[in-house]
């Protein structure tokens, strides 16, 4: 089953911009991680950010957690037409071994 | 090196028949998952291996599924009386070890048809 939503489901920017995709889950979890999907490259993790850390960077993403909240955002800065994919949010759920629990994730076009 | 991969690529099968997909994770990779994607959606989870011994299978949908990965390397997820639900893309995922911060390697994935 999956584990929650991202939200929004699309997103439509223009080059340049920042974007924001949020993810929310329902059990308690040891990480938090996002994933990247393209036709060309497949499933490609991004970041990873533990239950007891906030905040993320890695380059131009921004990742930040809210585990009182169940909530996770991403951002992107200084968005380029090659971020154009599919975004899922994914758990390590406590107590679960270390398999993925997926979200419905976001499609976001980033238009040059 | 070499990352994830798969075959075959695509698989067409008439409902009823028996498929076999094959994953050959990343050299050394310890830790094996398989995931099963419907059109739409996020991945979802179908079991887990630490090198031959599956410790998870609670996410396959029903005895008609079985994975295995005999050597503790290449492993198989094999599917008999294929049903039209079982369309999808399924992937294999391989970790270096089995501890929930390791980065887990996605290989291309098979989508899978049954008509």
């Amino acid at each position: 089953s999956q584990q929650g939503e991202e939200d929004p489901q699309a997103l439509s920017i223009q080059e340049g911009e920042n974007a924001t995709m949020n993810c929310s889950y329902k059990t308690s979890i040891n990480n938090l991680q996002w994933y990247r999907q393209n036709s060309g490259r497949g499933l490609v993790h991004l970041i990873l950010i533990r239950s007891n850390e906030r905040e993320k960077h890695s380059g131009r993403l921004r990742v930040t957690l809210d585990t009182s909240k169940k909530s996770s955002s991403l951002l992107i800065t200084a968005s380029r037409a090659a971020d154009t994919a599919s975004y899922f949010c994914a758990t390590v759920n406590t107590g679960a071994n270390s398999k993925l629990t997926f979200g419905k994730g976001i499609t976001l076009s980033v238009r040059p | 090196g070499a990352g994830v991969s798969q075959s075959p690529r695509y698989k067409v099968a008439k409902r009823g028949q028996d498929v076999a997909l094959r994953c050959d994770p990343i050299s050394g990779h310890v830790s094996l998952f398989w995931y099963q994607q419907a059109l739409g959606q996020g991945p979802e989870f179908l079991t887990y291996f630490q090198n031959e011994a599956q410790l998870d299978k609670s996410g396959l949908p029903s005895d008609r599924f079985f994975a295995e990965r005999p050597e503790g390397s290449v492993s198989t997820l094999k599917i008999q009386r294929t049903q039209q639900e079982d369309s999808a893309v399924y992937l294999c995922a391989s970790s270096f070890q089995g501890g929930v911060y390791n980065e887990q390697f996605f290989g291309p994935g098979t989508r899978l048809t049954v008509l």
